[in-house]
């Protein structure tokens, strides 16, 4: 079974830009969580989506926002970047069937502003 | 507010030794406590999980520890390799329908020496 896929792996944007980044999650998960993964603060919980529907979001400004699809893949957009945006942002995947909570990640997508 | 609490920042391990990971949580709600291994340029991956009814979980050469009134718990890699050179990540997870998001700890950096 293939697993969770990022796309684009690697993004350079101009600070006051937008951004799109992409997760297919692992075939029949319908539950997909995006992170953020920096040096200085680790991984921070940005959002969650069930069934195209928003279940969790974590403290992060309203410039980051997300949105899941019929077929669970999943988006999230950072708008107007700030420098501070530079980071390894990861999305996870989870069955979320009989009470299973394991997560399964994607290689991440590093994005880079200047 | 920092909910998971991990220790050490960094473990330098001899090959063959036992590598130990501690982690600390404050809320007494978290019921599922995954730990995380990820290698450079890689997205985590779970390496092992444990509910607070059992004290101890072993999969191969890894065993998490957990202690609850204490609300620690802690990951063991027995007989550590150079291949377990890796970033650990403990996280917890409250697991009530609706909430599932990792809080994580701010990670281990490990290095395993021949």
């Amino acid at each position: 079974k293939a697993g969770v896929t990022q796309t684009p792996r690697y993004l350079i944007k101009t600070r006051g830009q937008q951004v799109t980044l992409s997760c297919s999650p692992i075939s029949g998960h319908r539950s997909v969580s995006w992170y953020q993964q920096t040096p200085g603060q680790g991984l921070q919980f940005l959002f969650e989506y069930f069934s195209e529907t928003q279940r969790n979001k974590g403290n992060f400004p309203g410039r980051f926002s997300g949105r899941q699809f019929s077929n669970s893949r999943s988006e999230m957009n950072v708008s107007t970047l700030e420098l501070g945006d530079s980071a390894l942002y990861l999305c996870a995947s989870s069955l979320l069937f009989d009470r299973t909570y394991e997560q399964y990640f994607g290689p991440g997508t590093r994005l880079t502003v200047t | 507010q920092q909910q998971v609490k991990q220790s050490p920042q960094s473990l330098i391990v001899q090959k063959g030794g036992i590598s130990i990971i501690n982690c600390a949580y404050e809320n007494t709600a978290f019921d599922y406590f995954p730990w995380y291994q990820q290698f450079p340029g890689k997205g985590p991956a779970l390496l092992i999980a444990i509910r607070p009814d059992v004290s101890e979980k072993k999969e191969g050469r890894f065993t998490i520890s957990f202690n609850k009134s204490a609300k620690q718990f802690s990951l063991h890699i027995m007989d550590s390799q150079p291949g377990d050179s890796a970033t650990y990540f403990c996280a917890a997870v409250i697991s009530n329908f609706g909430n599932e998001k990792l809080t994580f700890g701010t990670g281990t950096r490990l290095t395993i020496i021949p």
